[in-house]
């Protein structure tokens, strides 16, 4: 079965700062990625995702995340962290090909200092 | 306007009442989703629908009922609401396992 795993609950950078948060996944095909956004009393919103080809994607707000198969890894990053990006960041991940049901991972919140 | 809503975005009820919550999109996506967002417990699938008239059970099914009799209907009920069900549900749909597009969620308290 496919899994998810954020290992980071909580990260906390200062504004303007890098960001990078974690994502590894537990999977034997070709996935399809995803990382979403939910800010404070909303629903998730997506970020970016990974089908197939370059495994460096952009999305919006100014993030991207990097597929690397031989880490089984799918890491969100952002070059300046904005007060604005304080919100709860899931990854997914889903079957290509397959179970149209995406796994998600449990999260990491991030908190931003000024 | 197009999108996924739900609806009441804010109820409370007593133990063992009947709930239902609402979910619409205008997008004609195939899939729809019902999660519950817990502290502690993420997201966690309770029902999904691949088509009108088909659905299956999720990771927490026990307690809840979903119908879609209409693609672009797929409402939740809780038969005999509990404490433990007090929750944030969510709705989300998606076409063809691509990118899910979500709801702006219900916060249901039970008493």
């Amino acid at each position: 079965a496919q899994s998810v795993t954020q290992p980071d609950i909580h990260i906390t950078v200062s504004e303007g700062a890098s960001l990078e948060l974690r994502c590894n996944y537990s999977y034997g095909a070709t996935p399809y990625l995803f990382w979403y956004v939910q800010s404070p009393g909303q629903g998730l919103q997506l970020l970016l995702k990974y089908f197939s080809g370059d495994t460096l994607v952009q999305g919006i707000k100014g993030f991207e995340a990097e597929f690397k198969r031989s880490q089984s890894s799918f890491n969100l990053r952002k070059p300046s962290v904005h007060w604005s990006d304080a919100a709860e960041y899931f990854c997914a991940v889903g079957e290509a090909g397959g179970s149209y049901i995406p796994t998600f991972g449990r999260g990491t919140s991030l908190i931003v200092h000024p | 306007d197009a999108g996924i809503t739900q609806s009441p975005r804010y109820k409370i009820t007593e133990t063992g009442r009947q709930v239902t919550l609402m979910c619409h999109q205008t997008w004609s996506h195939s899939y729809m989703f019902w999660y519950r967002q817990d502290l502690g417990h993420g997201l966690r699938l309770i029902y999904y629908s691949a088509a009108a008239d088909i659905t299956d059970k999720g990771e927490v099914p026990d307690g809840y009922v979903v119908s879609r009799s209409k693609t672009e209907n797929f409402p939740l009920t809780l038969e005999s609401a509990t404490r433990s069900q007090t929750s944030v549900y969510f709705c989300a749909s998606s076409e063809q396992g691509y990118e899910q597009y979500f709801g702006p969620g219900t916060r249901l308290t039970v008493t």
